[in-house]
Parts: C-alpha cells; sequence; structure tokens
C-alpha cells in the first residue's frame, strides 16, 4: 500500500516561531488532508488541498502531487498549537474499487512559553 | 469536528462485557468510517460503511462488530475484547462515496473519540 512518511517526527518550537512540516507519500493520491490532533485527542480538520496553496490565519499548506509531497506552515506558533499534525492521503482505487485513507506517521510539536 | 458526535466519551469494560460504541452525524453524509487509534500513533482504518452497506473490513477480529442502522449512524458492538484493543476508537463521515464507482473526493470529518480500556 501507500507510505506516507512526515517530517520531522518530533519538533520544539518557542512561542512566536515558525515552522514547516513535511508530508512524503509515495503513489499518486487523489487528495489529501491536514490534521492536528490536539493532547485530548480531538482530530481538527486543518486543509483539504489535493494540489495548490491554501492559508487559514496562521496557517498555510501546499501540495505538490506531481511531486508526492504537502508542506504545512505554522507561523507565530502559539502554545494551543501543541499535538500531533498529521497528514491523511486517499490513494488509488484498490479491490472493490475503494479509495483507502492512509494517515502519515505523524509530527508531534511542542510549543512552550 | 463537533458535527460527529460519539458516545460514550469514556468506556471501560471487562473481558467478558459486551457493550457498543456510538456515532451519529447529521451532514447528510453517506460514507462512515471506523479507525482505531493506540497512543502514539496515527489512527488505522478497521472500517467503511457507504450508503448504510459495509464496503471495507480491514481485517479487523470477529469480536468489533460493526452496524449501521441508517444514513446518520454508525454503531460498533464490541464483545469478548482484549486488554491490547485499548484504544482511542474515532469515528468519521464523508459526503459519500459513488453506489456504483468512487465518485468525488471529499473531506472526513471526525468525531471527538471513544477511549476505551479493557480491564
Amino acid at each position: 500500500g501507500i507510505q506516507v512518511e512526515q517530517s520531522p517526527p518530533d519538533l520544539i518550537l518557542q512561542e512566536g516561531a515558525n515552522s514547516t512540516l513535511r508530508c512524503n507519500f509515495s503513489d499518486s493520491v487523489n487528495n489529501l488532508q491536514w490534521f492536528h490532533q490536539n493532547p485530548w485527542g480531538q482530530l481538527i480538520n486543518l486543509f483539504y488541498i489535493p494540489s495548490g496553496t491554501k492559508q487559514n490565519g496562521r496557517l498555510s499548506a501546499t501540495t505538490v502531487a506531481t511531486e508526492r509531497y504537502s508542506l504545512l506552515y505554522i507561523s507565530s506558533s502559539q502554545t494551543t498549537d501543541s499535538g500531533v499534525y498529521f497528514c491523511a492521503v486517499l490513494g488509488p482505487l484498490g479491490s472493490g474499487g475503494y479509495q483507502k485513507v492512509t494517515f502519515g506517521t505523524g509530527t508531534k510539536l511542542q510549543v512552550i512559553p | 469536528d463537533t458535527e460527529v458526535t460519539q458516545t460514550p466519551k469514556h468506556l471501560v469494560m471487562g473481558m467478558t462485557n459486551k457493550k457498543s460504541l456510538k456515532c451519529e452525524q447529521h451532514m447528510g453524509h453517506r460514507a462512515m468510517y471506523w479507525y482505531k487509534q493506540k497512543a502514539k500513533k496515527p489512527p488505522e482504518l478497521m472500517f467503511v460503511y457507504s450508503y448504510e452497506k459495509l464496503s471495507i473490513n480491514e481485517s479487523v477480529p470477529s469480536r468489533f462488530s460493526p452496524e449501521c442502522p441508517n444514513s446518520s449512524l454508525l454503531n460498533l458492538h464490541l464483545h469478548a475484547l482484549q486488554p491490547e484493543d485499548s484504544a482511542l476508537y474515532l469515528c468519521a463521515s464523508s459526503q459519500g462515496l459513488g453506489r456504483e464507482r468512487i465518485e468525488g473526493n471529499q473531506p472526513q470529518h471526525f468525531g471527538d473519540g471513544t477511549r476505551l480500556s479493557i480491564l
């Protein structure tokens, strides 16, 4: 199946710093989502981004599908940004015509005051 | 995502108990999913329902039994679970998979999860 790797696995930031998280995938995908999982386990949609660039406040994301990667930018980080960031891809049609969603390995972010 | 509601939020059960997890959405989505997430790992797909029919079972043990009574509800019946089944169970929904072919690539919306502990 499709492999989805995220980097870095762990990241510690001082409040106010900027960061870039990366998601690499091994095969062509039909779509990609970025999620933030907060310390309470809630998975929050950040972006639904098959290609191109989107921005939402301090966050933005870029997907270059032809080169099989996506980037998540966090600017002016805040302590509430702490948690785990996952990308999830919708892969090629498998048996039965189903496109399987595969989550990446995650980046654990800790923002310190 | 608060548009997908999961109950209970926490569940502690013995290995001989029978319990059910519930998931509800009112966004008109026709695809619903169960995921299992162990600590410090990404969510792993368990089941997919499309138009109330089971589309995918990712080789999940029979002690987990899904049910989709209607387009808004998804249940996960639990029986004779093992301690290693302790995990966060997440429900998600999306606009849908076509009845006869995959149509559209719609984002998934997740509930807050049920944290399950098996004694």
